[in-house]
């Protein structure tokens, strides 16, 4: 059950989009196309921004994105704006009938 | 509205025993799976456990199988979480939380506000 793998941070000037990659295997990202993705500002109970790799919730902005190639699952902020600083972590089903979460990534506005 | 509050969190020395409970409202319980998520304090999240429907499937992290144990009372909207033996590394905000939809891994969605456990002398 290792953690997926995320940068650190990540830093955009406002307007300009950025991208976030989530490294899994063979056993978790790149055998289910159940790859979600989440926000969490300070003190605040984790958002789920997307589903099924690709997918928005209702309320979600669309500036918010997401893909998949093979084992690497990414998120992207377009447009970025200073609301979107917070810390974003991955998550996939694992072929253990477990789950898995990247380490995060901080997204800072410059 | 679907809301989940978690309840049970406080300070336990290390070997010692808590039960965590959640409280759910606004859904059909009894049709979603759940799960528990934590925390550690300025550290990522880490998933700890899931349990069906029915409780007919169970699964834990390797981290806290064979200590915690989760279950479920389906008449009263109500998901536990019996963390024994437990150890320092164990402290974090435990969050209790639903799958998106029915059926499907589809990611987690509501969480609740979470409850903090600390383990220490």
């Amino acid at each position: 059950q290792s953690a997926l793998t995320q940068p650190a941070s990540v830093s955009g000037s406002p307007g300009q989009s950025i991208t976030i990659s989530c490294i899994g295997t063979s056993s978790d990202i790149g055998d289910y196309n159940y790859v979600s993705w989440y926000q969490e500002h300070p003190g605040k109970a984790p958002k789920l921004v997307i589903y099924d790799v690709s997918n928005r919730p209702s309320g979600i902005s669309d500036r918010f994105s997401g893909s998949k190639s093979g084992n690497t699952a990414s998120l992207t902020i377009s447009g970025l704006q200073a609301e979107d600083e917070a810390d974003y972590y991955c998550s996939s089903y694992t072929s253990s009938n477990t789950w898995v979460f990247g380490g995060g990534t901080k997204v800072t506005d410059l | 509205e679907v809301e989940l509050v978690e309840s049970g969190g406080g300070l336990v020395q290390p070997g010692g025993s808590l039960r965590l409970s959640c409280a759910a409202s606004g859904f059909t319980f009894s049709s979603y799976r759940m799960h528990w998520v934590r925390q550690a304090p300025g550290k990522g999240l880490e998933w700890v456990s899931s349990i069906t429907t029915s409780s007919t499937y169970i699964h834990y992290a390797d981290s806290v199988k064979g200590r915690f144990t989760v279950s479920r009372d389906n008449p009263k909207n109500s998901l536990f979480l019996q963390m024994n033996r437990l150890r320092d590394e164990d402290t974090a905000v435990y969050y209790c939380v639903r799958d998106r939809i029915e059926i499907w891994p589809s990611g987690f969605d509501p969480w609740g506000q979470g409850t903090l456990v600390t383990v220490s002398s």
